[in-house]
């Protein structure tokens, strides 16, 4: 079935540490992949997007993420965490014959001083 | 910077009762959605609406949910008789365009409690 998968809930990572949420997919052809962030209180924030071209992607807040079409996958990294980045995290995928977004679960991060 | 704005942050009704959850999208967007998310759920689709029109609609918009742009700038979700299973998240979205590259940039979102 199609589907976005974010096999982690919930990860707890010390600050200054790296971090990699997953997101995996499973569509006949490459959709269009975001990555939302949603802050306590605040709406869905895009931090960035692939399309096409270069599969690593460079974001807002020092996010990069990297399409991996052998894997479909679209993981969302960032070297160094700050407290600030504790928030839930959601995969979501567009496809050309809809105008929804399709959303993972979401990832839950925590982050520990 | 432009953004959603929807209006209220919470609400509160009673099983049967009829509720409007507002969105006020950025201003030169044209292309305008709402979605849902159930406590611990994913975010889903619910409806999307360009020119005065249902664009596309998910399985769980039912005759018992309405969308409308009343105005140039207020976009409205209306549940006429809500349902227990109706508590959860509503956000509303809008963007420039229809093409799954566009980027849809989402409210704070309305939380739904259906007593």
């Amino acid at each position: 079935a199609q589907s976005v998968t974010q096999p982690d809930i919930h990860i707890t990572v010390s600050e200054g540490a790296s971090l990699e949420l997953r997101c995996n997919y499973s569509y006949g052809a490459t959709p269009y992949l975001f990555w939302y962030v949603q802050s306590p209180g605040q709406g869905l924030q895009l931090l960035l997007k692939y399309f096409s071209g270069d599969t690593l992607v460079q974001g807002i807040k020092g996010f990069e993420a990297e399409f991996k079409r052998s894997q479909s996958s679209f993981n969302l990294r960032k070297p160094s965490v700050h407290w600030s980045d504790a928030a839930e995290y959601f995969c979501a995928v567009g496809l050309d014959n809809t105008d929804k977004l399709i959303f993972g679960t979401g990832t839950r991060l925590q982050v520990f001083p | 910077e432009p953004e959603v704005t929807q209006t209220p942050s919470h609400q509160v009704t009673q099983m049967g009762q009829e509720v409007i959850l507002r969105c006020v999208p950025i201003s030169n967007h044209l292309y305008f959605y709402w979605y849902r998310q159930i406590l611990g759920q994913k975010v889903e689709f619910l409806v999307s609406f360009y020119n005065n029109e249902i664009s596309e609609k998910s399985e769980i918009f039912d005759d018992q949910f309405s969308v409308e742009r009343p105005d140039g700038s207020n976009f409205t979700l209306k549940i006429r008789s809500t349902k227990l299973e109706d508590s959860a998240m509503y956000f509303c979205a809008s963007s420039g365009a229809a093409t799954a590259k566009e980027t849809q940039y989402f409210g704070p979102g309305t939380r739904l409690l259906v007593l």
